[in-house]
């Protein structure tokens, strides 16, 4: 199906450990986000992508690093991950119609130990 | 940079009242969006606003935007159990921004 898909969706790690969250689009829209949801905090923008091989820190970039070499990839990479970085992660996409709406996928909830 | 308020941040109704979320935020939006997350879903759009004093109506869900693009409610009539969620805001600061600032959300749990 046609749409924005996170992986894994369930991921438990430990302190240090490299994580890398999946995220696929299938309607070649070409701005990309990564937010993350905490609880008091509501979703804060982490890192977004215009295009290919573009990028551009958020709100709360520190400890992410991302990459776009396709436009319907865009995975984020935890590279020594902390127990702050315990979360739930949303992909999304801007849509190409006026009302910019964002398409979000289904979430990657991350537990580091 | 961007700050964007949401109150309340928790909000309790019996099954047929009516609730209304606010949202503020620190400068002038361009627009502002609005959303819903089902508890365990993800945030699905419901609406943007464009317009200074811009009042929009999807159903029982009515959207008003500022006359000074700096604030926005959300009001549901007649709430249903279906309604439950958290309620976002969220703007745009300014002409080619796409860094959509969120508020904390409202959520919203309805006794039946």
């Amino acid at each position: 199906d046609a749409g924005i898909t996170q992986s894994p969706r369930y991921k438990i790690t430990e302190t240090g450990r490299q994580v890398t969250l999946m995220c696929h689009q299938t309607w070649s829209h070409s701005y990309m986000f990564w937010y993350r949801q905490d609880l008091g905090h509501g979703l804060r923008l982490i890192y977004y992508s215009a295009a290919a091989d573009i990028t551009d820190k958020g709100e709360v970039p520190d400890g992410y690093v991302v990459s776009r070499s396709k436009t319907e990839n865009f995975p984020l990479t935890l590279e020594s991950a902390t127990r702050s970085q315990t979360s739930v992660y949303f992909c999304a996409s801007l849509g190409l119609s006026n009302t910019g709406e964002l398409f979000f996928g289904e979430g990657s909830r991350l537990t580091v130990l | 940079g961007q700050q964007v308020m949401q109150i309340p941040q928790y909000q309790h109704v019996q099954e047929g009242e009516d609730f209304t979320t606010y949202c503020n935020s620190s400068t002038t939006l361009s627009n502002i969006q609005w959303y819903k997350q089902r508890p365990g879903g993800h945030p699905v759009f419901l609406i943007q606003l464009v317009k200074s004093g811009e009042v929009k109506k999807q159903k029982r869900l009515t959207f008003q935007f500022g006359e000074a693009k700096k604030n926005s409610s959300l009001h549901i009539t007649a709430t249903q159990t279906t309604d439950v969620g958290t309620y976002f805001c969220a703007g745009y600061s300014g002409a080619g921004s796409y860094q959509l600032t969120f508020g904390k959300g409202t959520k919203l749990s309805v006794i039946p």
